[in-house]
């Protein structure tokens, strides 16, 4: 079946530089959508992405959707405390409402 | 945004005891709503997909009579953990989607807190 693979699984940074976080589907996706789940919290949506190559920008957040549809990147600049948390990548295949989810990336930020 | 609110947010019962989950889109209407179970530190894994009308969708590994769904209208479905054991212990989270929209983000809700002595 449809997986989807995230990575790191962890990062540690220090406020003010930049992370990244990937995700690589096994099949073509239709559109990908990322997510954040604060500690105790429960999945925020962020964005959603269709297109070919798509890049959206949301403040410090850009994420991106590559040429093949198959994988996504979310890169944070200069990250600030408020940023902590799980980002999770969920990719869906045409025609199906189901989206599979990666493992996430758990950010912590050291102010 | 649209709301979908998830009840209890915390439960604990003993072992062999059924627990009922409910979750309700309060805003918009949902054909399709989505259980998943969230172990700690780990990712979300999706237990079944609820069906209004129709019998749920279960994912490979999960017990259809363990985890009994049921979806009778458009805003609301549960999810029963039946004799529940302490290895049942869980996070377990909804999310619903737009009714005709299949490329549309998904709504969750608050999760619950599931603790079985």
């Amino acid at each position: 079946g449809q997986q989807v693979m995230q990575i790191p699984q962890y990062q540690h940074v220090q406020e003010g530089e930049d992370f990244t976080t990937y995700c690589n589907s096994s099949t073509t996706l239709s559109n990908i959508q990322w997510y954040k789940q604060r500690p105790g919290g429960h999945p925020v949506f962020l964005i959603q992405l269709v297109k070919s190559g798509e890049v959206k920008k949301q403040k410090r957040l850009t994420f991106q959707f590559g040429e093949a549809k198959k994988n996504s990147s979310l890169h944070i600049t200069a990250t600030q405390t408020t940023d902590v948390g799980t980002y999770f990548c969920a990719g869906a295949q045409g025609g199906s409402e189901k989206l599979v989810f990666g493992k996430g990336t758990k950010l912590t930020v050291n102010p | 945004g649209a709301v979908v609110s998830q009840h209890p947010s915390r439960v604990i019962c003993k072992s062999g005891t059924s627990v009922k989950i409910e979750c309700r889109s309060l805003d918009f209407q949902a054909t399709t709503m989505f259980w998943y179970r969230q172990f700690p530190k780990q990712s979300l894994m999706l237990m079944a997909t609820s069906n209004e009308g129709s019998k749920a969708t279960y994912e490979q590994g999960v017990e259809k009579d363990k985890f009994l769904i049921n979806h009778a209208s458009l805003t609301l479905s549960t999810l029963t953990v039946t004799s529940a054991h302490p290895e049942d212990s869980s996070f377990y989270i909804c999310s619903a989607r737009r009714l005709w929209t299949a490329n549309t983000e998904a709504f969750f809700g608050q999760g619950t807190r599931l603790t079985v002595v």
